[in-house]
């Protein structure tokens, strides 16, 4: 069974970042892409990136390009996605997904003053 | 980047109703195309991939179809679980990955 288990909820200050974290299980990690989206709130889904587990690659949607960081660790099958210089804006869940075989919790992302 | 625009955004049907939900890509996708079903407080549920096939265990009720720029997904005999916001995505051309803007379901 396919499981991707997210890192819990995190409040932060403006300027800020943030490190989650998302374990998988039930599959070869290395052998599909990671992905991340943000669902803001009263918003749709929107991608923020992926890593490729074989070999680190990685690839940004456009509005996280240069604040957003994904990495992989193959030794415990985990991924991390890290975002610096955080605003009101970033306040939302972000989901990590296995396209086309399952989705992590979300984990919520507060940023307030 | 492909943008995909979804109508309509809202809709509000009967149970037992046969509802329609449009996806139009701004370019041609060849198969790259899936469906997803968005729960109050919960992670998108995969309904349909590969623009026509079904999931693993999701209801014969969802099907989805079309081709180059126009897709749509159909839910036959609206039940209360169907109460949702639905997404279309794709990753036919990417980066980036992208979503449609989300169709809201209601049932009356």
């Amino acid at each position: 069974d396919v499981q991707l288990v997210q890192s819990g909820a995190e409040v932060k200050r403006p300027g800020a970042s943030v490190k989650l974290s998302c374990r998988v299980s039930g599959y070869t990690f290395r052998d599909y892409y990671l992905h991340w989206v943000q669902e803001a709130p009263g918003k749709g889904l929107e991608w923020v990136g992926l890593v490729d587990p074989e070999d680190g690659e990685t690839m940004y949607g456009e509005k996280f390009q240069g604040r957003v960081t994904i990495t992989a660790d193959t030794s415990t099958d985990t991924a991390y996605m890290e975002m610096t210089s955080l605003t009101s804006e970033d306040t939302a869940i972000y989901y990590c997904a296995v396209l086309y075989l399952s989705w992590g919790q979300g984990t919520l992302v507060s940023v307030s003053s | 980047a492909i943008q995909l625009t979804q109508s309509p955004s809202s809709l509000a049907a009967p149970l037992g109703d046969r509802v329609t939900i449009t996806c139009r890509a701004s370019q041609g996708i060849s198969s790259g195309l899936a469906w997803y079903r968005q729960r109050p407080g919960k992670a998108p549920e995969l309904l349909i991939y590969d623009v026509s096939n079904l999931d693993t265990g999701v209801s014969s009720r969802f099907s989805g179809s079309g081709s180059g720029t126009d897709f749509t997904l159909t839910i036959s005999g609206l039940q209360p679980e169907d109460s949702a916001t639905y997404y279309c995505q794709q990753f036919d051309r990417f980066p980036p990955l992208t979503f449609g803007g989300g169709t809201k379901v209601e049932i009356k």
